[in-house]
């Protein structure tokens, strides 16, 4: 059973161009992550919400709790952009075990 | 600025040494996680714990096994390392069930 959908899981991008990345989710969730994982790197946490919409540099998500959707929004891309991107359902255990979905993998051409 | 950093960033070892893989967190966490990931894989949980000395077996437990003798360190343990467990591992820390999660850099590690 996924709990999540991520789409599209290969994005491939020229520079400058505007991101969405979307995730949908089978079950309520309450709040989710949006984290990054660049090749051969550790993953770093992009952000966590629970409503509306947070923003960080050229990096935006929103979420829908009713909707069961979120989406992660990338303005002017860049090639330090290319990266795997992920939104893990987020409550896969007691203890708040995050299950991981193979995340969409984005490159971003020059 | 939160921290979680694992002992090791690249680590060769031999089949059958035993491995100690380190997580320290700076955070006051209650739950640390331990993942692997592999190529074609997303992460795939392997122990996680929420309290000292406390610990929980995740999806793939076999072959490993952890120890939290105090609140900031979570350590990962290969009885014998086999070539099957050449993986790049995740440490992970999380406040709460709910809270946001904070990852480690990663160790690539590589059993000969």
């Amino acid at each position: 059973k996924n709990e999540v959908e991520q789409s599209p899981q290969n994005l491939t991008a020229q520079e400058g161009e505007f991101i969405t990345i979307n995730c949908s989710y089978s079950v309520g969730i309450s709040a989710l992550h949006w984290l990054q994982q660049h090749p051969g790197g550790g993953i770093v946490s992009l952000f966590m919400l629970s409503s509306g919409k947070k923003k960080h540099g050229r990096l935006i998500a929103t979420i829908n709790i009713q909707e069961k959707h979120s989406s992660l929004h990338i303005t002017a891309s860049h090639p330090r952009d290319s990266a795997v991107y992920i939104c893990p359902y987020p409550y896969g255990g007691s203890q708040g075990n995050l299950i991981f979905g193979k995340g969409t993998k984005l490159s971003v051409k020059p | 600025d939160v921290k979680v950093t694992q002992s090791s960033r690249y680590l060769v070892k031999r089949t059958g040494e035993k491995v100690f893989l380190e997580c320290v967190q700076d955070m006051d966490h209650e739950n640390m996680f331990w993942y692997r990931q592999d190529p074609g894989l997303g992460l795939r949980l392997i122990y996680f714990s929420y309290d000292v000395k406390m610990k929980e077996k995740g999806d793939i437990p076999e072959g490993y096994s952890v120890s939290r003798e105090k609140k900031e360190r979570f350590s990962l343990i290969l009885e014998s390392a086999s070539t099957n467990q050449t993986s790049m591992y995740l440490c992970a820390s999380r406040p709460s069930w709910a809270g946001e999660a904070f990852f480690g850099q990663g160790t690539r590690l590589t059993v000969v």
